[in-house]
């Protein structure tokens, strides 16, 4: 499954809502797609995991939709420590793939 | 606290093969029911799984990796371990060792990265 993740960097200031998609090519099975966060030099760290389940210690202001296809990745207030790469993963196939990534920058 | 470090050359040469290691601290690997694996990040690129490891040594790949990749399992050491055979540039890249964030499921979200290893291939 092919995942296109848009748009490819979205420009923000602090304090805004940030709106994350994340399209498969087939459909994806049951709550088999999950969200990272990425920090320049870091590795990446687990969001959401079953499209809306937010992983350990992740604030709500994340939160997560979609099924089928469609697919997203909401920041409800962006604070300056948001600023970063954000991936989405499925693990609905034998195959595990990853979207290209959305940059989120500062305006 | 449960951590993963990977250690291994930073520089393998075109036709040789990578290997590299995942030492896990904070849980014993013969004890512990979840999976194990290995991501790669291209500099400045996306990020591609490369397979996952039981402590029984089940394995699952990448079927664009699997002719050249393994992964094993050492519980003794409390280590899993990647080769990559036949290295090409293309295969420069961070690697990171990771955990399956579910127990017994080879195929889900990954909930525990090392901070990873670049690998640079070049002669």
């Amino acid at each position: 499954i092919v995942l296109t993740q848009s748009p490819g960097t979205l420009s923000l200031s602090p304090g805004e809502r940030a709106t994350l998609s994340c399209r498969a090519s087939q459909s994806v099975a049951f709550r088999s797609l999950a969200w990272y966060q990425q920090k320049p030099d870091q590795p990446p760290r687990l969001l959401i995991y079953g499209v809306s389940s937010r992983a350990t210690g992740i604030p709500d202001r994340f939160s997560g939709s979609g099924s089928g296809t469609d697919f997203t990745l909401t920041i409800s207030r962006l604070e300056p420590e948001d600023f970063a790469v954000y991936y989405c993963q499925q693990h609905g196939t034998s195959l595990l793939t990853f979207g290209g990534g959305t940059k989120v920058e500062i305006k | 606290q449960l951590q993963l470090q990977e250690s291994g050359p930073g520089l393998v040469k075109p036709s040789e093969t990578l290997s590299l290691t995942c030492a896990v601290s904070g849980v014993s690997l013969d004890l512990s029911g979840h999976y194990w694996g290995w991501i790669r990040q291209p500099p400045s690129k996306g990020l591609e799984w490369i397979g996952s490891v039981y402590r029984s040594g089940a394995t699952y790949y990448n079927p664009s990796l699997t002719s050249r990749v393994t992964i094993s399992v050492d519980t003794s050491k409390n280590q899993f371990s990647l080769n990559v055979t036949s290295v090409t540039a293309a295969d420069t890249a961070v690697y990171f060792c990771v955990r399956l964030g579910e127990e017994y499921q080879p195929l889900l979200h990954f909930d525990l990265w090392g901070q990873g290893r670049l690998v640079t291939v070049s002669s």
